[in-house]
């Protein structure tokens, strides 16, 4: 049992260069999430989903889009790297019993 | 908006002492939940505590408490016998709309052997 699976776990990206990070869960849960973590401060929500078909934006979405065809599959993609999206980016599923968010291991990109 | 403040931006603890995190939220839902979030330097998010904030009884998990204080919007985390293990980054974190969390900036916490 997997759970929350993330690929690539790091990446290095030129400027301008595009790229999908790929997020697949297991738990069968509806509402998925992206967050990006800066370097030594909290994380912020890109984009989620309450369900197949359904994306939102959270508080920091410019530079990304998302899809959501599947229960299974969430992947964030970058379009045009800039340096400012060099950060640790966490997809999560929402546990609905215990109201907790399960993560996966995050992935670390940088754009040089 | 809902925010999650941690003041703190670091703490020292020596082994087997007590130490507690701080953590103030506002929020607007009437049902919320909140969590405290260890983050290792392995950088994995791993839960530590959860409060359902309808309920008035202190959430515990062994060595880890909070102190819930609902009308003053206050969570604190409280760590007894701290071990060398508990070295990490510390996210306090509440519920809003659509089950989003917003994270606090985050305490670094040091246990000292």
């Amino acid at each position: 049992n997997a759970g929350v699976t993330q690929t690539p776990k790091f990446r290095i990206l030129k400027i301008g260069q595009s790229m999908t990070l790929q997020c697949a869960q297991d738990m069968n849960h509806n509402y998925m999430y992206w967050y990006r973590q800066d370097p030594g401060m909290g994380l912020k929500l890109i984009y989620y989903s309450v369900g197949a078909g359904i994306t939102d934006k959270g508080e920091v979405p410019n530079g990304y889009n998302v899809s959501r065809s599947t229960t299974e599959d969430f992947p964030l993609r970058l379009e045009l790297a800039a340096p400012s999206q060099t950060s640790v980016y966490f997809c999560a599923v929402h546990g609905v019993n215990t109201g907790e968010l399960f993560f996966g291991e995050g992935s670390r990109l940088t754009v040089l | 908006a809902q925010t999650v403040t941690q003041s703190q931006p670091e703490m020292s603890v020596q082994e087997a002492e007590t130490v507690t995190l701080s953590c103030t939220y506002d929020t607007s839902e009437n049902n919320y939940y909140l969590f405290w979030y260890k983050q290792p330097p392995s950088r994995q998010m791993i839960l530590v505590i959860r409060q359902e904030a309808y309920k008035q009884q202190n959430a515990t998990e062994n060595r880890f408490s909070v102190n819930f204080q609902k009308a003053a919007k206050s969570f604190s985390l409280k760590i007894s016998d701290s071990q060398l293990g508990d070295t990490a980054m510390y996210f306090c974190a509440s519920t809003g709309a659509n089950s989003k969390l917003t994270f606090g900036k985050g305490i670094t916490l040091s246990v000292r052997p």
